[in-house]
């Protein structure tokens, strides 16, 4: 019974470049959310999506930052021209429905920008 | 929007001693309120938590939680830690189908 996956778990990029994070929800869970813990920090809501759908983005920075979950297939944050701000950890979790139901984590990735 | 302070950041114990680490939210009508914890190099797992009912919630690992309305607080304890509870622990409560995180608590257990 696989829980969150989340790829890579480490990512090293330079100032500019691009950041793509995977998540893949647990089985029969059709929704996810985006985390981001920056050092020293609790962690931060970005994005909530459902299947092909964008329900909250009240949390991501207005520039660089994007977010899908496709209809078949992980779902994707992907971070344009990074900066040494964007350095931190990026937590996905995932749920059966978005009311009473439990967010189950996945490992995160850490994201280092050189 | 909602808000949740946890009143420690870092919090030294020897084993047995008891734990209660504060968390206050911030908002008045109905409330889901939630505790993770992160062990070192883990994921966030979900200890226990609060909808509706009965206000003192048990969890896993022998942790419970008690939901004081009037104080707007949902503090975590534990009667006797150990070792292994070495970790950081996070309060939340929902808006919408998002999270609302607290800055965290570190507990560092010594054996």
């Amino acid at each position: 019974n696989a829980g969150v996956m989340q790829n890579p778990r480490h990512l090293v990029r330079r100032r500019g470049q691009e950041a793509r994070l995977r998540c893949s929800p647990m089985k029969g869970h059709s929704h996810v959310y985006w985390y981001r813990q920056l050092p020293e920090e609790g962690l931060k809501f970005m994005v909530y999506l459902q299947k092909e759908n964008i329900i909250d983005e009240s949390g991501m920075p207005k520039e660089r930052f994007s977010a899908e979950f496709p209809k078949e297939g992980p779902s994707i944050l992907r971070i344009q021209q990074v900066v040494r701000g964007d350095s931190a950890a990026y937590f996905c979790a995932s749920s059966r429905d978005s009311m009473r139901e439990t967010q189950y984590f996945g490992p995160g990735t850490r994201l280092l920008v050189l | 929007a909602q808000s949740v302070s946890q009143h420690n950041h870092h919090v030294i114990l020897s084993e047995a001693a008891s734990l209660e680490l504060g968390c206050n939210y911030s908002y008045g009508g109905t409330v889901n309120l939630f505790w993770y914890v992160q062990y070192p190099g883990q994921h966030l797992q979900l200890l226990l938590k609060y909808f509706s009912g009965d206000p003192l919630v048990k969890g896993i690992k022998g942790f419970e939680a008690e939901f004081i309305k009037s104080k707007f607080s949902f503090n975590l304890r534990k009667p006797s830690v150990q070792w292994s509870d070495t970790a950081e622990y996070f309060c939340a409560t929902r808006e919408g189908g998002k999270l609302i995180f607290g800055q965290g608590t570190e507990l560092s257990v010594k054996p």
